[in-house]
């Protein structure tokens, strides 16, 4: 079956910190890979996503690539800021039905980041 | 422009009852999909309609059920409440079906807490 597995939270940083969050994950077929963040009082937010294996996946800073060989996909980023403190879930979707709308998560990851 | 709104933000009610909550996705959107979400979890896949058609469901009991308006929009049904029902449920809806091409949108929520 489909599972994805997050670093367990919360994670506590300096401003300007590098930040890695991992996530290892196990799927059937070909899923495509996904990192949603949560801000505090809004709803989840696509942060960045890679399709296919070797892909790599950026916005804001943060990169993620999408590697099969280690069933990986974690999230990284050189310099956070305070404005990053979020949760962070890692999801993937099945590509055999190629239906968008079920993701499967991990259960989270807490950052805060201090000035 | 409008994002995924959701109804009630937050509600109470008692082992037993019923509960209806409600979905408009972003305009365009002719996919909606629920997801539950347990306090320290991630959130986990419920249903998806597209086109008023009931496109997955999740491991969820017969007590769940939902349906798509002509409009798009959806609620979601839990009948004979358990206290282990209460969560965040969130909305999300999308343009395309397309895992490779889309993007799910989240609604922030609505809280549900059983006594």
């Amino acid at each position: 079956g489909n599972s994805v597995t997050q670093m367990e939270g919360p994670v506590t940083l300096s401003e300007e910190a590098f930040l890695t969050i991992n996530c290892t994950y196990t799927a059937t077929g070909y899923p495509s890979l996904f990192w949603y963040v949560q801000y505090p009082g809004e709803g989840l937010q696509l942060l960045l996503k890679a399709t296919k294996a070797d892909d790599k996946g950026s916005n804001k800073g943060f990169e993620a690539t999408y590697r099969k060989e280690t069933t990986s996909f974690h999230l990284e980023k050189g310099s956070v800021q305070v404005s990053d403190s979020a949760v962070y879930f890692c999801a993937l979707s099945d590509q055999r039905g190629s239906t968008l709308g079920r993701l499967y998560f991990g259960r989270g990851t807490q950052l805060t980041v201090w000035p | 422009d409008a994002g995924v709104t959701q109804s009630p933000t937050h509600l109470i009610k008692t082992r037993g009852q019923h509960v209806t909550l409600r979905c408009s996705p972003i305009s365009g959107h002719k996919s909606v999909s629920w997801y539950q979400q347990v306090l320290g979890q991630g959130p986990q896949f419920i249903f998806q309609y597209y086109e008023k058609e009931e496109r997955g469901r999740g491991n969820f009991p017969d007590r769940f059920s939902a349906r798509q308006f002509p409009n798009y929009s959806s609620e979601l049904n839990v009948n004979a409440l358990l206290l282990g029902d209460s969560a965040l449920y969130l909305c999300a809806s999308s343009l395309a079906l397309s895992a490779n091409t889309g993007e799910l949108f989240f609604g922030e929520g609505s809280r549900l807490t059983v006594l």
